[in-house]
């Protein structure tokens, strides 16, 4: 069965200051992966979404991931975060299908950002 | 548009009481799913549907019961609330238009739900 693992479970960072939160999943066949944000008291929203093609994706909010097959790898990174980015991101896998081709989501433990000031 | 709605958003319950988390969705989605989030363990889902009264086991469905009788509408039930049930819970919808690809899931601000 394939597994999601983020690394960190929280990771504080400074104003302006770039960050990256670590992805990594297990899975010996293709993968869609995906970023979402959950901002608090509120539902979940896709930052990002690799299906295929280019390794380098881009989302909103001027996030970006690489997806690195080698490594099983969907490392996220801002170059530089506002006090807004404040949120808890989540880390998921689609790769297998339920009936009627429903797709079901695989999603890591979560990965709070602290931006400090 | 709404988008997805989950009815209510905060409820207590005593252990062996029952109650039912409403899901809507105005996007008239084919595909609808139920998730619980837990600390630690990020979203695991419970059951999922893929239309009027088809649905489906996902990951963690003990205790829990669903029903799809309006394409709308996902309903999920607790007939006996149990303490290990505490949880906040979201709601998701996705259409349906190809195997081949991915068709993206919105999300439901949550149900956050107290077991005593």
């Amino acid at each position: 069965a394939q597994s999601v693992t983020q690394l960190d479970s929280q990771v504080p960072v400074f104003e302006e200051a770039p960050v990256e939160l670590r992805c990594n999943y297990s899975s010996s066949v293709s993968v869609y992966l995906f970023w979402y944000v959950q901002y608090p008291n509120q539902g979940l929203q896709l930052l990002l979404k690799y299906l295929s093609g280019s390794t380098l994706v881009k989302g909103i909010n001027g996030f970006e991931a690489e997806f690195n097959k080698s490594q099983t790898s969907f490392h996220l990174r801002k170059p530089s975060v506002h006090i807004s980015d404040t949120a808890e991101y989540f880390c998921a896998v689609s790769v297998s299908r339920g009936i009627q081709g429903a797709q079901k989501l695989v999603f890591g433990q979560g990965t709070r950002l602290t931006i400090n000031p | 548009n709404a988008g997805v709605t989950q009815t209510p958003k905060f409820r207590v319950l005593k252990t062996g009481q029952s109650m039912t988390l409403l899901c809507a969705q105005d996007m008239n989605h084919e595909y609808m799913y139920w998730y619980r989030q837990d600390p630690g363990m990020g979203l695991r889902l419970i059951h999922y549907s893929v239309g009027e009264g088809t649905t489906a086991k996902g990951e963690v469905p003990d205790g829990y019961n669903v029903s799809r009788l309006k394409k709308q509408n996902f309903l999920l039930g607790l007939e006996s609330a149990a303490p290990s049930q505490t949880s906040v819970y979201f709601c998701a919808s996705s259409t349906f238009r190809d195997y081949t690809i991915y068709n993206e899931q919105f999300f439901g601000p949550g149900t956050r739900l107290t077991v005593l």
